[in-house]
């Protein structure tokens, strides 16, 4: 399977604890995309990186979130201190600077809880 | 900033018959794109179809047609012969094209859960 992953797709942690996600896009894709979705809403726009290099982060994005692109491949989305109102999808989307470059193609997402 | 509006939160249609989704959007810009994402339970949400705002031709993909009607700043998704397999959360979005190293962002709506009975 060659499309978007995502790792874990669940984790369950305390409040207080950090935690990290993982998403490996789509091989080709120079860009890279963070939403996060919570219950009964659409995604919303959290970060975006072109290549290695962060473009632009939402005001949703406290400083206890970081995510980077290390070598413009993978991407982690790291939660520090987390709090209960974290829970959420995390999802990640990947698109390429190609014809069709506005296409973003999803992974299966991380479901945080936040006990 | 953009909005996006889908004013059905639940849809239902019976197999084999006609189902047409909302979306409005507010937005002052000329040029965009217009998308209708669905996401099956428990599965990842893929792309259904997407509508250049320059384009007057309706996209059409198969089952899936939309009504773009940029003055009205509405964009429906009409589906045909509705299959079981249609039953999904689907949300309509909105992307602002950028230049130059800025942003695709997709702005969502709340999403319209459509499910398809036998």
């Amino acid at each position: 399977d060659t499309g978007v992953s995502q790792n874990p797709r669940h984790k369950i942690t305390k409040r207080g604890q950090n935690v990290t996600f993982r998403c490996d896009p789509i091989s080709e894709h120079n860009r890279l995309y963070w939403y996060r979705q919570t219950l009964g809403q659409g995604p919303e726009f959290l970060t975006y990186f072109q290549n290695e290099a962060q473009l632009e982060k939402s005001r949703l994005l406290s400083d206890r979130f970081s995510a980077e692109r290390p070598k413009g491949s993978f991407s982690t989305l790291e939660i520090q201190r987390t709090e209960q109102g974290d829970s959420a999808m995390y999802l990640c989307a990947s698109s390429s600077s190609g014809t069709r470059d506005n296409e973003q193609f999803f992974g299966p997402g991380t479901r945080l809880t936040v006990l | 900033a953009q909005t996006v509006t889908q004013s059905q939160p639940e849809m239902s249609v019976q197999e084999a018959e006609t189902v047409t989704l909302s979306c409005t959007y507010d937005t002052s810009e000329n040029n965009y794109y217009l998308f209708w994402y669905k996401q099956p339970p428990s599965r990842q949400m893929i792309l259904v179809i997407r509508q250049e705002a320059y384009k007057q031709q309706n996209a059409t993909e198969n089952r899936f047609s939309v009504n773009f009607q940029k003055a009205a700043k509405s964009f429906s998704l009409k589906i045909s012969d509705s299959q079981l397999g249609d039953t999904a959360m689907y949300f309509c979005a909105f992307m602002k094209p950028s230049r130059g190293g800025s942003n695709y962002k997709l702005t969502f709506g709340k999403g319209t859960l459509l499910t398809v009975n036998p």
